[in-house]
């Protein structure tokens, strides 16, 4: 079986440039997060989604941050302008109940 | 999410002992989670325990689901060089999970 699948797996972007991050969840599954894992902070749920919609964005940093699923089997966590302060790994994960299966993460730096 | 309190924070083993780590929480929880987390990927599901005193294997896994519904325990046997890595417990309130901090397991070969 796919598990969760993201995109691209490393960015590496200059301060100010838009970065954008690509998540399919598993087939079947109607929730689906974004998170982000930092050594000071371990995993923060950004935003999530049910059946497409968003639920919870109140994670979300600030308005630089944007996330659309625009059908079930893609969502997007678009950064406008990203700043040094970004670098993280992003991880999206999917379910159907409560048990969330994690995607393997995009390594984000910001220089 | 409320945080998990999650111990060892960390542990340094020798390869074939066998390894325990536990999670606790001041909340009832009805779904206790265990995840592993290797250098550079995400977080992967070891164990799912869904009822109070519940005990689940996976190989040489075992995770126990704990009868006051606030704690779970992961106990990993014959420990070998793979098993390195975070160990996460979690438990979801509703849509979210609640993380610990994690327990860095190290194997000495």
């Amino acid at each position: 079986d796919a598990g969760v699948i993201q995109s691209p797996r490393h960015e590496v972007t200059e301060m100010g440039q838009e970065v954008t991050l690509r998540c399919k969840p598993i087939s079947g599954h109607n929730s689906l997060f974004w998170y982000r894992q930092t050594m000071m902070r371990g995993l923060e749920l950004l935003i999530y989604f049910n059946n497409n919609v968003p639920i919870d964005d109140s994670g979300m940093p600030e308005d630089r941050f944007s996330a659309k699923m625009p059908n079930a089997s893609f969502s997007t966590l678009k950064i406008q302008p990203s700043e040094p302060r970004d670098s993280a790994v992003y991880f999206c994960a999917s379910a159907l109940k409560e048990t969330q299966y994690f995607g393997p993460g995009t390594r984000l730096l910001v220089l | 999410g409320q945080q998990l309190n999650q111990s060892p924070q960390s542990m340094f083993i020798q390869e074939g002992e066998d390894v325990s780590m536990n999670c606790t929480s001041s909340s009832i929880f009805n779904t206790w989670l265990w995840y592993k987390q290797d250098p550079g990927e995400g977080p992967v599901l070891l164990i799912a325990l869904y009822k109070a005193g519940e005990l689940t294997s996976n190989g040489r896994l075992t995770a126990q689901f704990g009868t006051t519904r606030k704690d779970s325990f992961l106990n990993i046997s014959a420990s070998i060089p793979s098993d390195v890595g975070i160990y996460f417990c979690a438990g979801p309130n509703d849509y979210k999970l609640s993380f610990g901090a994690g327990t860095t397991v190290t194997v000495r070969a």
